[in-house]
């Protein structure tokens, strides 16, 4: 069956410091994978995606990810959190009926 | 344009009354969704329009009823809801290729009294 899973509901890291979110998907065909950001009571941005090519994507706001088919991983990083970063961030994969499925998503807080 | 817009932003009704959800996008994408999203949860699809066509319904409830009058708009109407229908609805569109992923709007913050 497909699936995402974001094994960190929360993670609080401090402002300037390195993030790692972790995203891991199960799908049976080549995956289509993206990162979402979601502020409080907002919709959601797409930060990057990847679907072929370089494993490693870069994205909007300075976030990265590395795609890594033998761990079934598409973990977010970030060199340095700004206090702005603070939000929900849901890990998906694309489906080929026209579906998003999201991961139950990471709530990332940032301390000054 | 890059932009999907929903309206109204906020909704407060109560169980007996009608009222709808409009999405618009000017970008040309050929594909048009529905989501709900409760607090603290990742958002769950309820239909999928493809050229205009109900292509998925997700077994959502017949007091809610989509409808697509043309490429770039989507409505959702409202009937005898009831309080856990409260939530976030989300309206997204995209180009059909899952490689592109999708515009999201910023939502309509529904309240059923």
């Amino acid at each position: 069956a497909q699936s995402v899973t974001q094994p960190d509901i929360h993670i609080t890291v401090s402002e300037g410091a390195s993030l790692e979110l972790r995203c891991n998907y199960s799908y049976g065909a080549t995956p289509y994978l993206f990162w979402y950001v979601q502020s409080p009571g907002q919709g959601l941005q797409l930060l990057l995606k990847y679907f072929s090519g370089d494993t490693l994507v870069q994205g909007i706001k300075g976030f990265e990810a590395e795609f890594k088919r033998s761990q079934s991983s598409f973990n977010l990083r970030k060199p340095s959190v700004h206090w702005s970063d603070a939000a929900e961030y849901f890990c998906a994969v694309g489906t080929n009926t026209d579906k998003l499925i999201f991961g139950t998503g990471t709530r990332l807080q940032v301390f000054p | 344009d890059t932009e999907v817009t929903q309206t109204p932003k906020h909704l407060v009704m109560g169980m007996t009354n009608k009222k709808s959800l409009k999405c618009e996008q000017h970008m040309g994408h050929r594909a048009m969704y529905w989501y709900k999203q409760k607090a603290k949860k990742p958002p769950e699809l309820m239909f999928v329009y493809s050229y205009e066509k109900l292509s998925i319904n997700e077994s959502v409830p017949s007091r809610f009823s989509p409808e697509c009058p043309n490429s770039s708009l989507l409505n959702l109407h409202l009937h005898a809801l009831q309080p856990e229908d409260s939530a976030l609805y989300l309206c997204a569109s995209s180009q059909g290729d899952r490689s592109y992923g999708y515009t999201f709007g910023s939502g309509t913050r529904l309240t059923v009294v």
